[in-house]
């Protein structure tokens, strides 16, 4: 398996600019998430899918869009790209079975925008 | 609103001596609380969780819900511990997941 893989791995942007990132993710979890980590300031809860159709916002989702179409599969979007949005993005996913809490994380994607 | 906070940014202590990093959270439910750690150019990983009440690389962690707490330990600290540690909550039947700001243990020969 190869569990958990985001692309790109680097990406700079120039301001107003759009992209998505993306996850998936093969070990058939029905739980996902985005966070942003900022120097300092620890992992911040963006999005999550508890399953295929299914997202809610977390902590940060200003800017941000997502969508879940597949199990696998959990894109990130920046519509119109800013500086404050310069961050490394790690993407995780969980079983959601009760009682099995683990996230297993994705690589990260560093994105500056400039 | 549901926070964790690690006061330590950094934490540097010799070989051999006793590590204790501190979390506390804020949440008025039952909390199911992690700690994870990444390593040097390692993805992040978990490394206990409290409702398994179990011993990971000699760490331990015990919560303490009169002081809404969960502090890792371990100790005798060995090089190899040196590593970014994140304290995190889960809640919303642990479908929401948050973290701390991250304490980065430095273990000194």
């Amino acid at each position: 398996n190869a569990g958990v893989t985001q692309t790109p791995k680097f990406r700079i942007l120039k301001i107003g600019q759009s992209m998505t990132l993306q996850c998936a993710q093969d070990m058939n979890h029905n739980y996902m998430y985005w966070y942003r980590q900022d120097p300092g300031m620890g992992l911040k809860l963006i999005y999550y899918s508890v399953g295929a159709g299914i997202t809610d916002k977390g902590e940060v989702p200003n800017g941000y869009n997502v969508s879940r179409s597949t199990t696998e599969d959990f894109p990130l979007r920046l519509e119109l790209a800013a500086p404050s949005q310069t961050s490394v993005y790690f993407c995780a996913s969980r079983t959601g079975t009760s009682g099995d809490y683990e996230q297993y994380f994705g690589p990260g994607t560093r994105l500056t925008v400039t | 609103a549901q926070r964790v906070t690690q006061p330590e940014k950094l934490l540097s202590v010799f070989k051999g001596a006793p590590v204790e990093l501190k979390c506390n959270y804020s949440y008025s439910g039952s909390p199911e609380l992690f700690w994870y750690v990444q390593y040097s150019r390692q993805r992040l990983q978990l490394l206990l969780r409290h409702i398994s009440r179990e011993s990971i690389k000699g760490f331990t962690a015990d919560l303490n819900k009169g002081e809404t707490s969960f502090h890792l330990k371990k100790p005798f600290a060995q090089e190899e511990d040196s590593a970014m540690y994140y304290c995190a909550l889960g809640y919303s039947s642990a479908s929401k997941i948050i973290f701390g700001s991250g304490t980065r243990l430095s273990i000194r020969p």
